[in-house]
């Protein structure tokens, strides 16, 4: 019963340096979803993909970059670390195979990762 | 664009004191409205979809309901274990949620 498993679970960075955070989840989803939750700010999606191969942007995806190689991997990559993105960032995915449209949009969390960076 | 506003962001009850936790949305053709808990520490964890107008659900002490405008979760005589984060949203197209900030509820023994 693993879902979505997030790695790391914590990390801090120096301003500049680069990090990637690993999305696997087990439940053979479509699509998959990066967020950041900040206080205040509520969950706001980076970038999402709906298959393997293809990416797209979401709300805030300035200074962010992601990969889907595998259909159970999303890769979220911060290539120069800068203070703003200190933050909580939750993967999620969903199913496509529900039934009523709205279904799909069903989102199954990751634990979060909490990235501050100095 | 989408909005999604929860009221109120925080509230406090003893056990045992019911309330309700208001979402409103404006959007463009509603296809559904979810409900999330999120514990601290913790990533949101999936309560309720609402389909259309008039539709409820329930789960132990939650209630959800729908209007065109606005949800409301209803907790009936909570407990201490109720304590989280409440989070709604509404898809944004056909792959997408828009979040609303949640309301912090305790449940004070």
């Amino acid at each position: 019963n693993a879902g979505v498993t997030q790695t790391p679970k914590f990390r801090v960075l120096k301003t500049g340096q680069s990090m990637t955070l690993l999305c696997a989840q087990d439940m053979n989803h479509e699509y998959m979803y990066w967020y950041r939750q900040d206080p205040g700010m509520g969950l706001r999606l980076i970038h999402y993909s709906v298959g393997e191969g293809t990416t797209a942007k979401g709300e805030v995806p300035d200074g962010y970059n992601v990969s889907r190689l595998k259909k159970q991997n999303f890769l979220l990559g911060l290539e120069s670390a800068a203070p703003s993105q200190t933050s909580v960032y939750f993967c999620a995915s969903s199913s496509i195979t529900s039934g009523r449209a709205s279904a799909k949009n069903i989102q199954y969390f990751g634990a979060g990762t909490r990235l501050s960076v100095l | 664009e989408d909005q999604v506003t929860q009221s109120p962001e925080a509230l406090r009850l003893q056990e045992g004191e019911s309330s309700s936790l208001n979402c409103s949305y404006t959007v463009s053709g509603l296809r559904g409205l979810f409900w999330y808990r999120q514990d601290p520490g913790k990533g949101p964890e999936f309560l309720f979809t609402l389909y259309s107008a008039g539709e409820e659900k329930e789960k132990e002490r939650l209630k959800a309901t729908l209007t065109k405008k606005e949800s409301f979760l209803h907790i009936t005589a909570p407990k201490p274990e109720d304590s989280a984060t409440y989070l709604c949203a509404v898809p944004e197209g056909a792959q997408k949620l828009v979040f609303g900030q949640g309301t912090r509820l305790t449940i004070n023994p």
